[in-house]
């Protein structure tokens, strides 16, 4: 079975301070990883995924397999950060499952 | 413009009705998706599918009921609505291989 826990659900940091969202996954084989953000009444959407190794408005997260881990991080906050970032894990079997979710404030 | 998308946006009905959930993408995606989130909880697959004539339910049982007869449209139908089905429904879908999810902007759905 695949599971995703995102620990916090609720995370306020001030705008220019590093901000960090963990995410750890249960998952025997080898997972694919996603962080997927939901701003103020907009939809769903891919924010970054591991394969890709990229920043994506200023984002990055690193795949842990040895902790299984892969949480996001951003140096400094802004207040367009603000958002539902949701970590999810895609298995063998292509299905992909979700945290339930951190909603970050930045505060300004 | 290519894109995903759900009606109604918000239904409030009372139980017993029949409802269907409309869904439809223009990206030419084989495969889609439906997922039921509540309040401040994570989304849980209720029902996939990857291409025409194929349906699979999901990690989270669900009394709805999914028809894939067009590459572009997959429905969601509750043939009998209860309070407990009081959610919101997220549709997505994507392309083939290993492509992330489009989401549409959801079905929050109220029975009363």
């Amino acid at each position: 079975a695949q599971r995703v826990t995102q620990p916090e659900k609720l995370l306020s940091v001030f705008k220019g301070a590093p901000v960090e969202l963990k995410c750890n996954y249960s998952y025997s084989g080898s997972p694919e990883l996603f962080w997927y953000v939901q701003y103020s009444r907009q939809r769903l959407q891919l924010l970054l995924r591991h394969i890709s190794r990229e920043s994506i408005k200023g984002f990055t997260a690193d795949l842990n397999k040895g902790e299984t881990s892969f949480h996001l991080k951003k140096p400094f906050a802004q207040e367009e950060d603000s958002a539902m970032y949701y970590c999810a894990l895609r298995g063998g079997n292509n299905r992909l499952a979700f945290g339930k979710g951190n909603q970050v404030v930045v505060i300004p | 413009e290519a894109d995903i998308y759900q009606t109604p946006r918000y239904l409030v009905i009372g139980t017993g009705k029949k409802i269907t959930l409309e869904c439809s993408q223009t990206m030419g995606h084989d495969k889609m998706y439906w997922y039921q989130q509540d309040p401040g909880m994570e989304l849980h697959l209720i029902h996939y599918s990857y291409g025409v004539n194929s349906t699979e339910k999901g990690d989270l049982s669900s009394e709805s009921t999914v028809s894939r007869i067009r590459t572009e449209h997959f429905p969601l139908t509750l043939e009998s609505a209860r309070p407990s089905h009081t959610s919101q429904y997220l549709c997505a879908s994507s392309a083939r291989g290993n492509s992330p999810l489009h989401f549409g902007n959801g079905t929050r759905l109220t029975v009363t």
